[in-house]
This record gives C-alpha cells, sequence and structure tokens, in this order.
C-alpha cells in the first residue's frame, strides 16, 4: 500500500542553524501539508500546499519557515534559523484532490531537536 | 473562541469490552470529522471519516456517530483487544481542508 515517506527520521541542531525536512508523499496525490507536535500536546497545521503554491498557513508558519516541492515527488520543510521552540515532531501528509477525497494520510514524522 | 475536546484522562478498560470515546467541539462547522489513531513516536493513522449529513459510519471493530446538533462525535470500538491501545485523535476540516486536531484520548486496553 502506498505511504507518506519522511526523511531523516531523527535530526539534532543547533539553535540557529537552517534544517530542511523531507517527505515523499503519495505519488497521486495533489495536496501537500505540514504538521507539528510538541511533546505531550496536539498536532498543530502549518501549511498547505497546492498547485506549486501556498493554499494556507497557519500563525506558526512564519517568515522562518518555507515549503517547496522541487521535483515531481519531493515536498520539503525548510527552517531558517532554528529556535529552541521548533523542536518537536513534524509531519508530512497528503491527499487527493476531489470533492470526495478528504482523507489525509500522514507520514512516520521527523523528530527535530534544537539544542 | 474554538474548541475541540477529547478526554484528556486515558481510558481503561478490559479485553471484549466496547471503548467509547468521546469528541466535543464547539464554535466550528465542519463538513466531517475523522478519527486517527496515534502510536507513540508514529504519525497519525487514519481510521475513519464521517460526513456532516451521515449519523453513523462503520469499519469492521470501529463505529463513529456525528451529532451536528449536539456538536459531538462518538467512536467505539467493540471487542476491543490490547492492540488497540493508543492514542486516538479527533480532527475536523474547515474551509481549505487543513485538519484541526484535539488532543486526543489514550485508550489503554487490558488483557
Amino acid at each position: 500500500e502506498p505511504e507518506v515517506t519522511q526523511t531523516p527520521s531523527h535530526q539534532v541542531t543547533q539553535m540557529g542553524q537552517e534544517v530542511i525536512l523531507r517527505c515523499v508523499p503519495i505519488s497521486n496525490h495533489l495536496y501537500f501539508y505540514w504538521y507539528r507536535q510538541i511533546l505531550g500536546q496536539k498536532v498543530e497545521f502549518l501549511v498547505s500546499f497546492y498547485n506549486n503554491e501556498i493554499s494556507e498557513k497557519s500563525e506558526i508558519f512564519d517568515d522562518q519557515f518555507s515549503v517547496e516541492r522541487p521535483d515531481g515527488s519531493n515536498f520539503t520543510l525548510k527552517i531558517r534559523s532554528t529556535k529552541l521552540e521548533d523542536s518537536a515532531m513534524y509531519f508530512c501528509a497528503s491527499r487527493l484532490a476531489g470533492a470526495t477525497q478528504e482523507t489525509q494520510y500522514f507520514g512516520p514524522g521527523t523528530r527535530l531537536l534544537v539544542l | 473562541s474554538q474548541k475541540i475536546e477529547q478526554n484528556s484522562e486515558a481510558l481503561n478498560i478490559q479485553e471484549g469490552k466496547t471503548a467509547t470515546l468521546t469528541c466535543n467541539y464547539t464554535n466550528y462547522s465542519p463538513a466531517y470529522l475523522q478519527w486517527y489513531r496515534q502510536d507513540p513516536g508514529r504519525g497519525p493513522v487514519f481510521l475513519l471519516l464521517i460526513r456532516e449529513n451521515e449519523k453513523e459510519k462503520r469499519k469492521e471493530r470501529l463505529k463513529v456517530t456525528f451529532d451536528t446538533t449536539l456538536k459531538q462525535s462518538l467512536f467505539h470500538i467493540t471487542a476491543s483487544q490490547p492492540a488497540d491501545s493508543a492514542t486516538y485523535l479527533c480532527a475536523l476540516t474547515t474551509g481549505f481542508q487543513k485538519l484541526v486536531f484535539g488532543t486526543g484520548t489514550r485508550l489503554l486496553v487490558s488483557p
């Protein structure tokens, strides 16, 4: 069964460094998302992406964050200058297009630790 | 303000019993609601979706109800098994299809 994959599974970085989290969505999906989950808290929406542009973003998704679909398969989240509070699990999700194709499928996540 | 509330305390039940989890929401008008399972350190796994015009949805041992008047969804697992132990997340969808999650309810099924 097709699934969303994410790399790396774990990332440790120093405060102020740039990180890029990578996702390979399910191949025929057209909507892509990033969510994050701080330890012990709920899953929070960051950004949605469709047709090569951001369709919605949350307040969390400030100028330090960016997303890109550099080729036909990858979807990336970049954090330009990481802060301690960026430490969290980051989940990528994707879904089909279409009015009845609402289900989002999540990847296993990248655990980001900012020191 | 908008809220999605799930029981924050863990639900402990015995194997074979029916687990019932609750999701209440305020100040949302979701077109549909989804339930996900999350194991520690893993991503949410989709279980069931129910639309606003549906009262009930079933899949194997799982059943979801959706009452838009009460603004509540109930999630049932019948004949529960220890392998069902996990955190169950309720998620609403708003305008642009982003998911808004509740805090989740941890289910523990004892043998």
